[in-house]
């Protein structure tokens, strides 16, 4: 079965420094991988996807992610945060359907991020 | 178009009482899935629907927990008899058959006293 775990509940940073969040996923079959934000009550959107094709995916507000198949790693990363980028973010895999066609959207646990001023 | 709308987006009530939760997703949409959102569980998919058929319903919790989708522009979540653990956030999302982009609604904030 898909799976995703996101490593560590936390992560506090510093505006200005380097922001990362680890994601490993396990699948039996090519994955689609997404990173999803969440800010303080609304809803889940959409930061960037990996489907095929270049593994380095770049995402809205100058974040980033890179698939590593060897590693089963989808980390996301941003060179440096800004005040604005304090939310949970979501690392995703899809599960195939049975019978065939699309897929539904396994959620990690999440990973908060604070930035500090 | 105005994106996934939920409502209401806050709901209280008490224990033993029957809630429902709507959903209207983004038109022409061919999945809806619904969502809750705690800090012990984290997101967990209930049921999701294509073209207004239930698929997989393996992740609402109890009997106590119906959804419906009558038409394509809109779903239920039905909470009969409502128990203080079923307090959480309960997120609508669609998506269009085809592409890879789920889009949340906003959320209904349940509160069972």
């Amino acid at each position: 079965a898909q799976s995703v775990t996101q490593l560590g509940s936390h992560v506090s940073v510093s505006e200005g420094a380097l922001v990362l969040l680890r994601c490993n996923y396990s699948s039996s079959v090519p994955p689609y991988l997404f990173w999803y934000v969440q800010y303080p009550n609304q809803g889940l959107q959409l930061l960037l996807k990996y489907t095929t094709g270049a593994t380095l995916v770049k995402g809205i507000n100058g974040f980033e992610a890179e698939f590593k198949k060897s590693e089963t790693s989808f980390h996301l990363t941003k060179p440096s945060a800004h005040m604005s980028d304090a939310a949970e973010y979501f690392c995703a895999v899809s599960d195939p359907l049975r019978g065939g066609g699309g897929f539904k959207t396994i959620f990690g646990a999440g990973t908060r991020l604070f930035v500090k001023a | 178009d105005a994106g996934v709308i939920q409502s209401p987006r806050h709901e209280v009530t008490e224990m033993g009482q029957e809630v429902t939760l709507r959903c209207k997703p983004i038109s022409g949409h061919d999945y809806l899935f619904w969502y809750r959102q705690t800090m012990m569980r984290g997101l967990e998919l209930l049921i999701y629907f294509n073209n207004n058929v239930p698929i997989d319903d393996s992740g609402m919790p109890e009997d106590r927990f119906s959804a419906k989708m009558p038409n394509a522009s809109f779903s239920t979540l039905k909470i009969q008899p409502s128990e203080p653990r079923d307090s959480a956030v309960y997120f609508c999302a669609s998506r269009e058959a085809g592409a890879y982009e789920q889009y949340f609604g906003p959320g209904t904030r349940l509160t069972v006293t």
